[in-house]
């Protein structure tokens, strides 16, 4: 089946650590995203690519990185100098970054202990 | 920068009944989106609106792109359990811009 894949659905890192959250799409789009979601609010974009080995930071991209090697592939790295990296991640992927719809993937809890 | 207002935060109806949501702007949008998320999952896309005046219907959804382009109306007919979540609407702008998303609205329905 096609689709956006993250894993894992629950993470849990210490405080200081850096932490690389997976995501994945079998759909050929060519945009992929990433938000954050807290409690309450709606999402925040962090990071999106248009195209391979390209990508533009979001509204809230202090304390993020990501790389975008393959087509299919978007990982995101949190480091330890993001101040509040407790929240819910979720990566997205459109054909294009214009107009069309974002499809999502499931999610990935990330927990600082 | 663009915002999308969507009130009130939550909302509670009896299984049955209809329930109305719009989402606001003050600015102009291209694509009014509407999704649905189920608690600890990824949103879902519901319906999608490209047009001014655009009414659109999926199952019980009907979803409507305002003409003024500065809103749009979602409306769930005969709810049930299961249409339990936060519905988020979501708009571009412009070539090239980024999707706004609303707050959102959390959607309980009582038996």
């Amino acid at each position: 089946d096609g689709g956006i894949t993250q894993s894992p659905k629950y993470l849990f890192r210490k405080e200081g650590q850096n932490v690389t959250l997976s995501c994945e799409q079998n759909l050929n789009h060519d945009a992929m995203y990433w938000y954050r979601q807290d409690p309450g609010q709606g999402l925040r974009l962090i990071y999106y690519s248009q195209i391979v080995n390209d990508f533009q930071k979001g509204d809230i991209a202090e304390g993020y990185s990501v790389s975008r090697e393959k087509k299919e592939s978007f990982p995101l790295t949190v480091t330890s100098a993001q101040k509040n990296p407790t929240a819910f991640y979720l990566c997205a992927s459109s054909i294009e970054s214009q107009y069309n719809e974002q499809f999502f993937g499931p999610g990935t809890r990330l927990t600082v202990l | 920068g663009q915002q999308l207002n969507q009130s009130p935060q939550s909302m509670f109806i009896q299984e049955g009944e209809d329930v109305s949501m719009n989402c606001t702007s003050s600015s102009i949008f291209n694509t009014w989106l509407w999704y649905k998320q189920d608690p600890g999952e990824g949103p879902v896309l519901l319906i999608a609106l490209y047009k001014a005046g655009e009414l659109t219907s999926n199952g019980r959804l009907t979803a409507q792109f305002g003409i003024t382009r500065k809103d749009s109306f979602l409306n769930i007919s005969a709810s049930i359990p299961s249409d339990v979540g936060i519905y988020f609407c979501a708009g571009h702008s412009g070539a090239n811009s980024k999707l706004t998303f609303g707050k959102g609205i959390t959607l309980s329905v009582r038996p």
